[in-house]
């Protein structure tokens, strides 16, 4: 099977733009989750989709949004980017929720700079 | 709330050394505890994982952790470093009700040495 993919793998915003990021999940997983890894603040979780349902939500600003369409795909949007917002964001698939069952697959992440 | 601490942010070991990352957790519910390697430009993979099902835990590339209760520890150990094992590695922590939501450690940049 494929692993997680992540598109782009690189981007150069400035601020104030909007970005998305795509995350195509391992065939057969239905949960998603989001995270930002910066240096300064390590790896923060940012949200965790499901069956296109929002199941958790990280403590992350309302600039900070995803969803997940039908075929588990998920997106996550930033709106008015700022220079904190530089960061590798790693996505991770699972087939269900369940830490105790399941095991999560991350993928190469995407690499935002803000400008 | 569940959290975990890495002590040692770099630690250094010879080739043919043992490997031994120290993780120490807080949780107030039983903790299912993860630990995770990343290697440069690369996403993370996970080593290894702690579910209650037993306390000593084998991983991949031939590291295992043990979960300590009374020292609130899950420790990663590896007896013979090799210089393919020099990358990130974070412990994690989730619980039942958490959802897949993982709670990382800051993280020890192993670096081996010949």
């Amino acid at each position: 099977k494929a692993g997680v993919t992540q598109t782009p793998r690189y981007l150069i915003k400035t601020r104030g733009q909007q970005v998305t990021l795509s995350c195509s999940p391992i065939s057969g997983h239905r949960s998603v989750s989001w995270y930002q890894q910066t240096p300064g603040q390590g790896l923060q979780f940012l949200f965790e989709y499901f069956s296109e349902t929002q199941r958790n939500k990280g403590n992350f600003p309302g600039r900070f949004s995803g969803r997940q369409f039908s075929n588990s795909r998920s997106e996550m949007n930033v709106s008015t980017l700022e220079l904190g917002d530089s960061a590798l964001y790693l996505c991770a698939s699972s087939e269900t929720v369940g830490p105790s069952t399941d095991t999560q697959y991350f993928g190469p992440g995407t690499r935002l700079t803000v400008l | 709330a569940q959290s975990v601490t890495q002590l040692g942010s770099h630690v250094s070991v010879s080739e043919g050394a043992l490997v031994l990352l120290r993780c120490n957790y807080s949780s107030s519910v039983p903790p299912y505890l993860f630990w995770y390697v990343q290697y440069p430009n690369q996403g993370l993979q996970l080593l290894l994982k702690y579910t209650s099902a037993a306390t000593l835990v084998k991983g991949i590339n031939g590291f295992e952790a043990e979960f300590k209760k009374s020292e609130t520890s899950f420790h990663l150990t590896k007896p013979s470093a090799h210089m393919s094992d020099a990358a990130e590695y974070f412990c994690a922590v989730s619980f039942t009700g958490g959802g897949n939501k993982l709670t990382f450690g800051t993280g020890t940049q192993l670096k081996v040495e010949l």
